[in-house]
């Protein structure tokens, strides 16, 4: 069943602009992951973020977590035509089986 | 170079073919799973595998069926294809490693659509 989702499904912006997109899921985790997947691609793995860490940096992407409310949030900063993709939080619990949301579809406008 | 292959990349067959979609991996990854994924949806675990001749269904029924005989092999069979089987179907691998994070690294993906 699905764990995480994605809010929103998709977002548009110009070049240059921030991104900001949202995850939520329903039961407890050891970590939650952001992945990447561009169109006909498999996915690639972003950035990491453990249950007991409130925010994260990589880059141009700030992550945070919050596990009172069970949601988490991407930021990319300052984006590129390249960062056109979509965008997936996967929540990993005791099992070693990662359970992944819809994602939110980001378009780059030049 | 370590990765992660599938092959085919993208599959087109008539109804009742029996077809097998070929994952390898040489990154020595002892975890190996399966995703279905549809156009715009989220991502369904099919099977995964915790290690050699271990082999569990997901989250999703199928009625794919896949093996693990070699470490760096996971191929996924389907005895019969039908239209439903129409998706993109990608495979996936993972070590724990010392961080003790399960992360994922994927294939390309393999896009079957059965006529």
């Amino acid at each position: 069943s699905q764990q995480g989702e994605e809010d929103p499904q998709a977002l548009s912006i110009q070049e240059g602009e921030n991104a900001t997109m949202n995850c939520s899921y329903k039961t407890s985790i050891n970590n939650l992951q952001w992945y990447r997947q561009n169109s006909g691609r498999g996915l690639v793995h972003l950035i990491l973020i453990r249950s007991n860490e409130r925010e994260k940096h990589s880059g141009r992407l700030r992550v945070t977590l919050d596990t009172s409310k069970k949601s988490s949030s991407l930021l990319i900063t300052a984006s590129r035509a390249a960062d056109t993709a979509s965008y997936f939080c996967a929540t990993d619990g005791n099992d070693y089986k990662l359970s992944f949301g819809a994602g939110t579809t980001v378009t780059v406008r030049a | 170079e370590a990765d992660i292959y599938q092959t085919p990349r993208y599959l087109v067959i008539g109804t009742g073919k029996k077809i097998t979609l070929e994952c390898s991996q040489t990154m020595g990854h002892d975890k190996m799973y399966w995703y279905q994924q549809d156009p715009g949806m989220e991502l369904h675990l099919i099977h995964y595998s915790y290690g050699v001749n271990s082999t569990e269904k997901g989250d999703l029924s199928s009625e794919s069926t896949v093996s693990r005989i070699r470490t760096e092999h996971f191929p996924l069979t389907l005895e019969s294809a039908r239209p439903s089987h129409t998706s993109q179907y990608l495979c996936a691998s993972s070590s724990s490693g010392s961080s003790g994070a399960n992360v994922l690294t994927f294939g390309a993906g393999s896009r079957l659509t059965v006529l």
